[in-house]
C-alpha cells in the first residue's frame, strides 16, 4: 500500500513536501517514483529514486523539485520549491519493481493534490 | 527528450476490437506498457513486460511492438472497457515516459 500526504494550496513560488508511506514491501529494494496528473490532463512522470540509490527528475521540474528517501521510515518524498501554477496536479507515488532496465508502475498510491494559485 | 504519441480518442461497438496505436522512434528497441484508467480513479497496468497480462486482466487485452508503434488490442470490447489508456516506456535520457493517452468510448 502507498499513502501520499502533504498536498495543498500554496502559492506561486512557494514550496512543499509531499510524502509517501508504504507498507507491505521495502522502498529501498524497488523504483519508486513520483507521477502528477493536471486536471483533465494525461499522466505525467516527475522523478524517480532508483533502487541502486541514483535518482532521476524530469526536465520540467528539474532543478526546483527534489526526491529523497528515508529508509528506516519506508518513505519516499517529494520537495518541492518554487512552485508554478502549472504544477498544479494530484502527485502520485508508483512502485516499479523490476530489476535492470527500469520498466513499469504496478502499483500506485490515490494520490495527493497540489494547488498552486494566489 | 523522447515522447510517445497516441490517437486522443477511439470509439468502439460492443464486442468489436479496439486498438490502440502508441508512436515513439524506434519504440519497438524498449519494453512498452499500457495502463488502463477510470474516472477517479489510479491507473491500473493492464500489459506488464514482455506483452503479458498482470493477474486479474481479462484475456482480451493484449499487446504488441514492432518498429515504432506498440498497439494495444481489446477484443470483443466491453462497455467496462470504457477509460483512458496510457503507454509507457523508459528511456534512458529521458527517465520515465507516458503516451498522450487515448478515451476510448463503447458506443
Amino acid at each position: 500500500q502507498l499513502v501520499e500526504s502533504g498536498g495543498g494550496l500554496v502559492q506561486p513560488g512557494g514550496s512543499l513536501r509531499l510524502s509517501c508511506a508504504a507498507s507491505g514491501f521495502t522502498v529501498s529494494n524497488n523504483n519508486m517514483n513520483w507521477v502528477r496528473q493536471a486536471p483533465g490532463k494525461g499522466l505525467e512522470w516527475v522523478s524517480v529514486f532508483y533502487s541502486g540509490g541514483g535518482t532521476h527528475l524530469a526536465d520540467s521540474v528539474k532543478g526546483r523539485f527534489t526526491i529523497s528517501r528515508d529508509n528506516s521510515k519506508n518513505t519516499l518524498y517529494l520537495q518541492m520549491n518554487s512552485l508554478r501554477a502549472e504544477d498544479t496536479a494530484v502527485y502520485s507515488c508508483a512502485r516499479d519493481p523490476t530489476w535492470g532496465t527500469p520498466g513499469y508502475f504496478d502499483y500506485w498510491g490515490q494520490g495527493t493534490l497540489v494547488t498552486v494559485s494566489s | 527528450s523522447y515522447e510517445l504519441t497516441q490517437p486522443p480518442s477511439v470509439s468502439v461497438s460492443p464486442g468489436q476490437t479496439a486498438s490502440i496505436t502508441c508512436f515513439g522512434d524506434k519504440l519497438g528497441d524498449k519494453y512498452t506498457y499500457w495502463y488502463q484508467q477510470k474516472p477517479g480513479q489510479s491507473p491500473v497496468l493492464v500489459i506488464s513486460q514482455y506483452n503479458k497480462r498482470p493477474s486479474g486482466i481479462p484475456e482480451r487485452f493484449s499487446g504488441s511492438n514492432s518498429g515504432n508503434t506498440a498497439t494495444l488490442t481489446i477484443s470483443g470490447t466491453q462497455a467496462m472497457d470504457e477509460a483512458d489508456y496510457y503507454c509507457q516506456a523508459w528511456d534512458s535520457s529521458t527517465g520515465y515516459v507516458f503516451g498522450t493517452g487515448t478515451k476510448v468510448t463503447v458506443l
